[in-house]
């Protein structure tokens, strides 16, 4: 079955950029969708087709998809940008998640 | 505006069975698919499956094929998710979430955690 891995955690300074990578195979050829997931709460869609932000998400995030790696990108962290953060694509008509991504605001 | 609302917390027994709502509110529940997620306490996200909109038609992933079963009620609006069996590891927060024109997960409720504990 299709798998996505991401690293379990990235720590950054406020104000400074985060990179989330997401590995799979050949996951360029697919489309990549990013979930920011707060403690407690539902996963909120920040990016989908790669690239796209859905409205109401800041400018600060931005995604890009290449080969086997997406890459989500928040410039200009802030506090409230610390959660977990899912890729997701699909393959064969299912969807698929990655492991994960604990972001952390230092 | 789109609203998902689940039912309420669950408490079952190692064998038993549960069943999920989600009932959908701001739109018409035969025009979008509809997902269900779950969510291990400390992991992460996990698919089981989905319902089409237009047939009525399912899909699972394969590790619930035979446990899972999803269904629907268009004359109330909502969805719902049997899961069977019921294991431990089962213990989990399980979601519905819409699935858009664009093929991601655009509106979730607000979960349902399910325990299984003797």
């Amino acid at each position: 079955s299709y798998e996505l891995t991401q690293p379990p955690s990235v720590s950054v300074s406020p104000g400074q950029t985060a990179s989330i990578t997401c590995s799979g195979n050949k996951l360029g050829d697919k489309y990549a969708n990013w979930y920011q997931q707060r403690p407690g709460q539902s996963p909120v869609l920040v990016i989908y087709q790669d690239i796209k932000r859905p409205s109401g998400i800041p400018e600060r995030f931005s995604g890009s998809n290449s080969g086997n790696t997406a890459t989500l990108t928040i410039s200009g962290t802030q506090a409230m940008d610390e959660a977990d953060y899912y890729c997701q694509a699909w393959d064969s008509n299912t969807a698929v998640f990655g492991t994960g991504t604990k972001v952390t605001v230092l | 505006q789109v609203h998902l609302v689940q039912s309420g917390a669950e408490v079952k027994k190692p064998g038993a069975s549960v069943k999920v709502s989600c009932k959908a509110s701001g739109y018409t529940l035969i025009d979008y698919d509809m997902h269900w997620v779950r969510q291990a306490p400390g992991q992460g996200l996990e698919w089981m499956g989905c319902i089409k909109h237009n047939s009525g038609g399912t899909k699972y992933a394969q590790k619930f094929q035979g446990s899972v079963t999803m269904t629907r009620d268009t004359s109330i609006s909502t969805a719902y998710m049997e899961l069977s069996s019921l294991r431990s590891d089962d213990t989990a927060v399980y979601y519905c979430a819409r699935e858009d024109t664009v093929r991601t997960f655009d509106y979730w409720g607000q979960g349902t955690l399910v325990t299984v504990s003797s």
